[in-house]
C-alpha cells in the first residue's frame, strides 16, 4: 500500500529564512509526486508534479526536488503570504501525507 | 476553465438527515474523485469515477455512503442518516485522462458539512 509521510509537521519561520519541507514516499511504481498549497477553509491548489528522480520544479520562491525515496520543497526567502498547508500526494490514488503547516512570522 | 465547482459550500445538518453535495469537473476531465479532509489531516480518498463508472471505493465509504456520476459529468455524494463523525470538509476533484496516470489533479473549493 502506498504510504507517504510529510515532516515537519510544523515550521514557523521568520521571513526571509529559508527552509525545506520533506515528503517521504513507500510506492509500487510512482507515477507522479504532486504538491499542494492549502489555506484555510479552502481546496488543495496545484503547485508542482514530479515525475522521475532527479526531476525539479520551481515557481517563484518555492522548488521541488524528487529523489527515489522522497521529495523536498524548499522554500527560499519566504513571505507572510506563504502561510499555508502544504500536501504532497502520490501516484494515482493521490494518497495525500498529513501536510506541514508553515507559518512566517514578519 | 471555470475549475472545479462544488455545491453547497457549507452545510449545517441535525443528525439522522440525509445530505447531498454535488460537484461539477472541468469540462472534459474523465476522472472525478471525492475525498473528505478533517482539521489538520490531509485529504482522504473515498471513491473515483472514470466518466460514469465508480472504479474505486475506499473502506472509509460506509453503506451510508453513496456517490454517483450518470452521464460522466457532474456527480453527487450523497450521506444518509449523518452521524456526527461525518462533519468534514468534502474535496472533488478532477483529472484529464484515462487508466493510471500522472496528471494533475484540480480541487475545487470543498463542501464544509456540520453534524449537530
Amino acid at each position: 500500500e502506498d504510504q507517504v509521510t510529510q515532516s515537519p509537521e510544523a515550521l514557523r519561520l521568520q521571513e526571509g529564512e529559508s527552509s525545506s519541507l520533506n515528503c517521504s514516499y513507500t510506492v509500487s511504481g510512482l507515477r507522479g509526486l504532486f504538491w499542494y498549497r492549502q489555506d484555510p477553509g479552502k481546496g488543495p491548489e496545484f503547485l508542482f508534479t514530479l515525475y522521475s528522480a532527479g526531476e525539479e520544479k520551481e515557481k517563484e520562491r518555492l522548488k521541488a526536488t524528487l529523489t527515489k525515496k522522497e521529495s523536498f520543497l524548499h522554500i527560499t526567502a519566504p513571505k507572510p503570504e506563504d502561510s499555508a498547508t502544504y500536501l504532497c500526494a502520490v501516484n494515482n490514488d493521490m494518497r495525500f501525507g498529513a501536510g506541514t503547516r508553515l507559518t512566517v512570522k514578519p | 476553465d471555470t475549475g472545479v465547482s462544488q455545491d453547497p459550500r457549507h452545510k449545517i445538518t441535525k443528525r439522522g438527515q440525509n445530505v447531498t453535495f454535488r460537484c461539477d469537473p472541468i469540462s472534459e476531465h474523465n476522472r472525478l474523485y471525492w475525498y473528505r479532509q478533517t482539521l489538520g489531516q490531509g485529504p482522504e480518498f473515498l471513491t473515483y469515477f472514470q466518466n460514469e463508472a465508480q472504479l474505486e471505493k475506499s473502506r472509509l465509504l460506509s453503506d451510508r455512503f453513496s456517490a454517483e456520476r450518470p452521464k460522466g459529468s457532474f456527480s453527487t455524494l450523497e450521506i444518509q442518516r449523518t452521524e456526527q463523525g461525518d462533519s468534514a470538509m468534502y474535496l472533488c476533484a478532477s483529472q484529464r485522462g484515462q487508466g493510471a496516470s500522472g496528471n494533475t489533479i484540480y480541487f475545487g473549493e470543498g463542501s464544509w458539512l456540520t453534524v449537530v
